[in-house]
């Protein structure tokens, strides 16, 4: 057990519908990141947080995702109409100071029907 | 950016052999390399890392070699066991605070008894 909790850990949802992702991380993950994970590849970065501050995304972020750290504890990740292409893993990830290691989450997979 | 390549896709071998996956990458500035192992319906989870100030690092069964020269690393994992079937990753970054972690795509690990 990582500590990190990820839910939902499915969602099943309509093109064109808005879906919202949230990551637990444990208090000592200072920084959180998001990754996507489709089927048969390796995590892809999408974003990261340093505390609250969101200090990186990448250019699969599309303007549609939206991601926050309030209070540097939680975060949540934002789809906004969504599309097939979006259906995948989408993890999270604490790191805890001094250390490179990512403890990821089970991850929430999201469907696009 | 960092480009990391992984070989081979899928693996099979029968238990108590040895298994060996190899990762090459792009970016010569990059200087930490882990490898995730990730379970069916769970987030990747970190096994072995090593940095670039050495070239192997064993932990009982699993080992990873690095060349920094010729840009590659391995992962060896000797007396495989069938709990040992699983997706191995590896990834590698800049190991600087909030530089992500660029993943492999993974290898298919099974072991047959």
């Amino acid at each position: 057990d990582t500590g990190v909790s990820q839910n939902p850990r499915h969602k099943i949802t309509k093109r064109g519908q808005n879906v919202t992702f949230r990551c637990d991380p444990i208090s000592e993950h200072n920084r959180l990141y998001w990754y996507r994970q489709t089927l048969g590849q390796g995590p892809e970065f999408l974003t990261y947080f340093q505390n609250e501050a969101q200090l990186e995304k990448s250019r699969l972020l599309s303007d549609r995702f939206s991601a926050e750290r309030p209070k540097g504890s939680f975060s949540t990740l934002e789809i906004q109409r969504t599309e097939q292409g979006d259906s995948a893993m989408y993890l999270c990830a604490g790191v805890g100071q001094g250390t490179g290691e990512l403890f990821f989450g089970e991850g929430s997979r999201l469907t696009v029907l | 950016g960092e480009n990391v390549e992984q070989h081979p896709s899928t693996l099979s071998v029968q238990e108590g052999d040895s298994a060996v996956i190899k990762c090459t990458y792009s970016d010569s500035a990059s200087n930490y390399f882990p490898w995730y192992k990730q379970e069916l319906g769970k987030g990747p989870q970190l096994i072995i890392d090593i940095r670039s100030n050495v070239g192997e690092k064993k932990d009982q069964r699993i080992a990873v070699t690095l060349n920094k020269t010729a840009k590659h690393f391995s992962l060896h994992i000797t007396e495989t066991q069938p709990e040992d079937s699983a997706v191995y990753f590896c990834a590698a970054s800049k190991g600087q605070a909030g530089t992500a972690l660029i993943f492999g795509k993974g290898t298919t690990l099974s072991v047959s008894s």
